[in-house]
């Protein structure tokens, strides 16, 4: 199993352009999640989904939009990217309540 | 007010002292409490969870709750190089549809030969 898999690793957008990172996941869950993580502030999370079809905002939601078309899918969608999106986002994966599974992550500038 | 703090560090210690990293909480719904670990450069991964309070054991690691004082504890015995990573607490609590997780900060822990 591949696990959570997200890509690009690497991106730098700059003001006003707009990009989908993209999220797979080869464990059949039901619960996937987004999280922006910003030096020393932990993981905050933008969006969620509790499975195809259904997604809801988390704690930071402006700026980003997600789709759940399949359960292995959940892209996120940031449009008019700003300096304030620079960030490492990182998607997971759950089945059980105390267990989530990260991919490795995207770094996003954006200048 | 944060509703989970953690102190950043860096906590710095040399190879073999026994770690403690800790975080405390605002909401007495919390039941899961979890510890991830991050190298850097990488996404988390989970290393104990606790279900209410007490203690877990796990080799060198040790998860502690006390609910009563809204504070939870990780205790890593004869720590080693590999250890250095940053340590995020994670909780949850009941009546959750999402399974969404509660993030401390973290702590970055660096442990030297």
């Amino acid at each position: 199993n591949a696990g959570v898999t997200q890509t690009p690793k690497f991106r730098i957008l700059k003001i006003g352009q707009s990009m989908t990172l993209q999220c797979t996941q080869d464990m059949n869950h039901n619960y996937m999640y987004w999280y922006r993580q910003d030096p020393g502030m932990g993981l905050k999370l933008i969006y969620y989904s509790v499975g195809a079809g259904i997604t809801d905002k988390g704690e930071v939601p402006n700026g980003y939009n997600v789709s759940r078309s399949t359960t292995e899918d959940f892209p996120l969608r940031l449009e008019l990217a700003a300096p304030s999106q620079t960030s490492v986002y990182f998607c997971a994966s759950s089945y059980r309540v105390y267990e989530q599974f990260f991919g490795p992550g995207t770094r996003l500038t954006v200048l | 007010q944060k509703e989970v703090e953690q102190d950043p560090g860096p906590l710095s210690v040399p190879e073999g002292a026994i770690v403690s990293l800790n975080c405390t909480y605002s909401n007495s719904a919390f039941q899961y409490f979890m510890w991830y670990r991050q190298y850097s450069r990488k996404g988390p991964e989970l290393l104990m969870y606790t279900y209410s309070s007490g203690n877990k054991e796990d080799g060198r690691f040790t998860a502690q709750v006390d609910k009563s004082s809204k504070y939870i504890s990780l205790f890593i015995r004869d720590s080693q190089p590999s250890d250095s990573a940053t340590y995020l607490c994670a909780m949850s609590g009941p009546n959750n549809a999402g399974n969404m997780l509660t993030f401390g900060g973290g702590t970055r822990l660096m442990v030297k030969p």
